[in-house]
């Protein structure tokens, strides 16, 4: 079974701060991605990556940032916190794969509080 | 840009009942997939069924079947005989690649539908 897992369920930061939520994924796959899910909006597109080292904007990746050292780990840095920042962040991955779609496997999330 | 939208906030229905959970999307594209996906409270979200664009035949999956209509842009879900464990948010979803050739195949999601199945 494909595993993807996010390093915290819950958390509660301050405004200002630098927060790094990692996400990593056993099954050796290129893509990675990272969404935010808020109510009414569904799920939004942040950054994604398809190898090392490569990342791609997506929607809406202002006050975000990501790395990619390895390939079976994707971190989302907020460099420094905001209450609009307040939100569920989905991991996904999934294999590169030019000509047909490959599913998205995605993490439990993780819902972040800034106070 | 492609734009999904779910007009359905909240559903709910008894056991064993069916259900239909409606998507609309826009997009100047002639290929494509559209999804459904299902995340269960405090669950991981999971791919419940998926349609490709060039496939005039609905996709089913046991007790999921859609209807696509691809000239409407309209790629609705229904469960049939539903269960109590089929309760959850369910996001309409579709892919668009980018043309660069890497291939990875960014979905758009809906604002999601909450659905209750009843006792």
């Amino acid at each position: 079974d494909v595993k993807v897992t996010q390093s915290s369920r819950y958390l509660v930061k301050r405004t200002g701060e630098k927060v790094f939520l990692e996400c990593v994924q056993d099954m050796d796959h290129e893509n990675m991605f990272w969404y935010r899910q808020d109510p009414g909006l569904g799920l939004r597109l942040i950054y994604f990556s398809y190898d090392v080292k490569m990342k791609e904007k997506g929607d809406i990746p202002e006050g975000y940032s990501v790395s990619r050292e390895k390939k079976e780990r994707f971190s989302l840095i907020l460099e420094s916190a905001s209450t609009n920042q307040t939100s569920m962040y989905l991991c996904a991955s999934s294999l590169l794969e030019e000509r047909d779609y490959n599913e998205q496997f995605f993490g439990p999330g993780t819902r972040l509080t800034v106070l | 840009a492609q734009t999904v939208t779910q007009s359905q906030p909240e559903m709910s229905v008894q056991e064993a009942e069916t259900v239909t959970l409606s998507c609309t999307y826009d997009t100047s594209e002639n290929n494509y997939y559209l999804f459904w996906y299902k995340q269960p409270p405090s669950r991981q979200m999971i791919l419940v069924i998926r349609q490709e664009a060039y496939k005039q035949q609905n996709a089913t999956e046991n007790r999921f079947s859609v209807n696509f209509q691809k000239a409407a842009k309209s790629f609705s879900l229904k469960i049939s005989d539903s269960q109590l464990g089929d309760t959850a948010m369910y996001f309409c979803a579709f892919s668009r690649e980018e043309g660069s050739g890497q291939g990875a195949q960014k979905l758009v999601f809906g604002q999601g539908t909450r659905l209750t199945i009843n006792p």
